[in-house]
């Protein structure tokens, strides 16, 4: 079974570019969140969806956007990149019913600004 | 951003040792989990707790959920150089809340 996956695995944008970043659940699971991991920190939550909602999201700025799809892929969205938000963006799946429950993550996507 | 304590931050042992880390929280928390990283992957979950005071199994790996709600436990036994990595803590709190936050990382470092 096909676990979480995530695209690009890498990537290298300048200062000011936007960055699109995408992700599929597990088959049956309606929840997708998103996760930045800096280099030598835990993940920091930046939003969940469910069913096309968004159900939470965490403190980072409005250049930070995503949406769920009706097949619950989803996108994360990054406009006006800083040098700052290269991170490792991690992806997780879950079955999402009353609450977020098991989180099952990809292997992300290296992001570096410069 | 937010993040639990976790402890120790890393640690060297040697093979066929056993293996005792911790994660505290200022706050209650209703879930835990336990992740193992490697090097340029993605956290993979080792155990998720949902009751306090539940001690769940997974081969050598033993989690506790504290009784307080506000911390947990994670034992290896008879390390082996496999379990190399890094381990995270994640905690979720009240319902309605959808976030997990997550823990400073212990480094497990095994010597053969």
């Amino acid at each position: 079974d096909a676990g979480v996956t995530q695209s690009p695995t890498h990537l290298i944008k300048t200062r000011g570019q936007h960055v699109t970043l995408r992700c599929s659940p597990i088959s049956g699971h309606k929840s997708v969140s998103w996760y930045q991991q800096v280099l030598g920190q835990g993940p920091q939550f930046i939003f969940q969806y469910y069913e096309k909602e968004e159900r939470g999201r965490g403190n980072f700025p409005d250049r930070f956007s995503a949406r769920q799809f009706p097949n619950y892929s989803s996108e994360l969205n990054v406009n006006a990149l800083l040098l700052g938000d290269s991170a490792l963006y991690l992806c997780a799946s879950s079955l999402g019913r009353l609450n977020t429950g098991e989180l099952f993550f990809g292997e992300g996507s290296r992001l570096t600004v410069l | 951003g937010q993040q639990l304590n976790q402890s120790p931050q890393s640690m060297f042992i040697q093979e066929g040792e056993d293996v005792s880390m911790n994660c505290t929280s200022s706050s209650i928390f209703n879930t835990w989990l336990w992740y193992k990283q490697d090097p340029g992957e993605g956290p993979v979950l080792l155990i998720a707790l949902y009751k306090a005071g539940e001690l769940t199994s997974n081969g050598r790996l033993t989690a506790q959920f504290g009784t307080t709600r506000k911390d947990s436990f994670l034992n290896i036994s008879a390390s082996i150089p496999s379990d190399v990595g890094i381990y995270f803590c994640a905690g979720q709190g009240a319902s309605g809340t959808y976030k997990y936050i997550f823990g400073t990382g212990t480094r497990l470092k095994v010597l053969a």
